[in-house]
């Protein structure tokens, strides 16, 4: 079965700074990967996806992954963080057309005035 | 276009009584995901309903049930609930065929307490 894993329960970083969100999968094959946000009393928002071909992927709020097959890695990358980027976010990925996400636990994301 | 609406936002319920959670998907979604949110177990998927038919099953007990209307709204139901239910039960839409299969678009909702 497939699993994901956020090793950073909580992150810190001042507003302006860069950030580097950490994920990892372990799964037979390349599966489609995902990146969602989700603020307090919030649903979850889709930030970027990743489905196949160039692997730096762009997404929304200035967002940014980079699917490294080699180290099982879909790390999610801003170089400027906003406070508004406070927030809960996980990693999380859908074997094919299994049709069914499997999420990391999150981390969650302080920003520092 | 309307979002992902899910009704009722909030619930108290006790212990052995049943609950039945409502999601209203995005225009033109066929494709109704549920899934648990607690801060033990973390986000976990419930089912997920496409054309009025179950696609796909999670590991959960036979308590929780679900079903899709024609409309493409979905009903979840969990029964003799107990207090490990308590939790966040989120719906998520998305067109459910074609290779965005994942892109799923999530309501805000339902938080269920059970006392």
């Amino acid at each position: 079965a497939q699993s994901v894993t956020q090793p950073d329960i909580h992150i810190t970083v001042s507003e302006g700074a860069s950030l580097e969100l950490r994920c990892n999968y372990s799964y037979g094959a390349t599966p489609y990967l995902f990146w969602y946000v989700q603020s307090p009393g919030q649903g979850l928002q889709l930030l970027l996806k990743y489905f196949s071909g160039d692997t730096l992927v762009q997404g929304i709020k200035g967002f940014e992954a980079e699917f490294k097959r080699s180290q099982s890695s879909f790390n999610l990358r801003k170089p400027s963080v906003h406070w508004s980027d406070a927030a809960e976010y996980f990693c999380a990925v859908e074997p094919g057309s299994a049709r069914q996400l499997t999420f990391g636990s999150g981390t969650q994301l302080t920003v520092l005035p | 276009k309307a979002g992902v609406t899910q009704t009722p936002r909030y619930l108290i319920k006790t212990r052995g009584q049943q609950v039945t959670l409502s999601c209203s998907p995005i225009s033109g979604h066929r494709s109704v995901s549920w899934y648990q949110q607690t801060p033990g177990q973390g986000l976990q998927f419930l089912f997920e309903y496409f054309s009025e038919t179950q696609r796909n099953k999670g590991n959960f007990p036979g308590r929780f049930s679900g079903r899709q209307f024609s409309n493409s709204r979905s009903e979840m139901n969990v029964s003799t609930l107990e207090l490990g239910d308590s939790a966040l039960y989120l719906c998520a839409s998305s067109l459910g065929t074609g290779p965005n299969t994942g892109e799923l678009f999530f309501g805000e909702g339902s938080r269920l307490t059970v006392l």
